[in-house]
């Protein structure tokens, strides 16, 4: 298995409140992803990252931001949760053929 | 505007028979294909790829076709196991590999004993 983990594996927090989701890989993989899944949406891009310093939008990234100080670690931000981006929040990373996915994170936004 | 798009749902198949997953796409451009698995409170896994360079490629019970013509691909497993139930995604990419991926809906797959 690929060395992603992503921390908290649940929250529920208030509309309004910000709230911070951490991914971190040990494999020194270059680009990182974030999405949502949803049901009937399948797996939506949030946001990306290609290297240290360098991110980008992806599908669904208004509400969001992300940074990636080291390698290692992507922090996907909620600025203030609204009830709309209560979800399944998955990392990813790549190599060449294929991403792979970390657990997950369960977020509940009452 | 849904690029990647697998019309069925959900979708329940007898124990030892052929499951046959679908999806279709609409950007051209896409070059590289991929389904990915996912059981409940985990993350998806990969199963198997395909380059828009062939048209089949096997791995074991798994096989994707895909026909660029008609912009659709589809997954074969064959003989469906109990262990199979899970929701499928297909995705694809527009530059070569795995990077920026679209995903489709996913489609629900059940087998029956």
């Amino acid at each position: 298995d690929a060395g992603i983990t992503q921390s908290p594996r649940h929250k529920v927090t208030e509309t309004g409140t910000p709230v911070t989701l951490r991914c971190h890989q040990t494999e020194n993989h270059r680009y990182m992803y974030w999405y949502r899944q949803d049901p009937g949406h399948g797996l939506r891009l949030i946001h990306y990252s290609y290297g240290v310093k360098d991110t980008d939008k992806g599908e669904v990234s208004d509400g969001y931001s992300v940074s990636r100080s080291k390698t290692e670690d992507f922090l996907l931000t909620l600025e203030s949760a609204t009830s709309s981006q209560t979800s399944v929040y998955f990392c990813a990373i790549s190599g060449r053929d294929e991403q792979f996915f970390g657990p997950g994170t369960r977020l509940t936004v009452l | 505007d849904q690029q990647v798009k697998q019309n069925s749902p959900s979708l329940s198949v007898q124990e030892g028979r052929i499951s046959i997953l679908n999806c279709d796409y609409t950007n051209s451009m896409f070059d590289y294909f991929l389904w990915y698995k996912k059981y409940p409170a985990e993350g998806p896994t990969f199963l198997i790829s395909i380059s828009s360079i062939k048209d089949k490629n096997e791995d074991g019970r798994f096989t994707v076709f895909l026909n660029k013509s008609a912009k659709h691909l589809s997954l074969h497993i064959v003989p469906s196991q109990p262990g199979d139930s899970a929701v499928y995604f297909c995705a694809a990419s527009a530059n070569e590999g795995a990077q920026k991926l679209v995903f489709g809906q996913g489609t629900r797959l059940t087998i029956n004993p």
